[in-house]
């Protein structure tokens, strides 16, 4: 694998469900992130992390928690969520915090029922 | 703070015209700009970025956009398009120093659609 990795592609969950998303980055870079992309706005960022610690957090609700257990490594936790969570989540890195480019993974498409 | 404005959502264009995709920023500082492309159902893959020096910047797929400072702009063109340029493209810009070095701004994103 190369480049940045997210799985599941595609979830479907109900709103009294607990799902993760999970990203893998196979470039070496020390900074990760979590965008939102949903229809008709701007990718929106939700979480930034250099060398495993949190960096940015840019009020994000509660009901989304995420980890990051290596540099590697970065985890999306997912609880009660609402319909209006439906959105493609989309994962990044970058060499380190505030480098000039970020490599985005191909994203989750996920669905809040 | 930085804003970036893509003054058309979606742009019709023929095979083998010419595109080009507009990109107005704001910034009390000086910026780093950055096209990106997503293919349906793919992530964001950098086209192109202006760090510093020439203003015109070549990128990936035929690509170039130029900076203009004094217009706050950084239009995406392209000279010759093909039925594979079809995607959404977005222009992001972020300080170039700074707290907020290295955070993206997006622009809401525009359609291109390449017809036969």
């Amino acid at each position: 694998e190369t480049g940045v990795t997210q799985t599941p592609r595609h979830l479907v969950m109900g709103m009294t469900n607990k799902k993760s998303l999970k990203c893998e980055q196979h470039l070496g870079h020390n900074a990760m992130y979590w965008y939102k992309q949903s229809a008709k706005k701007p990718l929106e960022l939700m979480f930034v992390y250099s060398l495993e610690e949190r960096v940015e957090n840019n009020s994000v609700p509660s009901r989304f928690s995420p980890e990051c257990p290596n540099s590697s490594h970065l985890f999306l936790h997912l609880h009660t969520l609402q319909p209006e969570d439906s959105a493609l989540y989309l994962c990044a890195s970058s060499q380190d915090y505030q480098a000039d480019t970020q490599y985005f993974g191909p994203g989750t498409r996920l669905t809040v029922l | 703070a930085q804003s970036v404005t893509q003054l058309d959502s979606q742009v019709p264009v023929f095979e083998e015209a010419p595109v080009e995709l507009r990109c107005n920023y704001s910034s009390s500082v000086s910026v780093y700009l950055f096209w990106y492309v997503q293919y349906p159902n793919q992530g964001l893959q950098l086209l192109l970025k202006y760090l510093s020096g020439s203003t015109l910047v070549k990128g990936i797929n035929g690509f170039e956009a130029e900076f203009n400072k004094s217009q706050t702009s950084f239009h995406l063109r392209k000279p010759s398009v093909h039925i594979s340029d079809t995607a959404e493209y977005f222009c992001a810009v972020s300080a170039s120093y700074g707290g907020s070095q290295g955070n993206l701004i997006f622009g809401k994103g525009t359609k291109l659609s390449v017809k036969p």
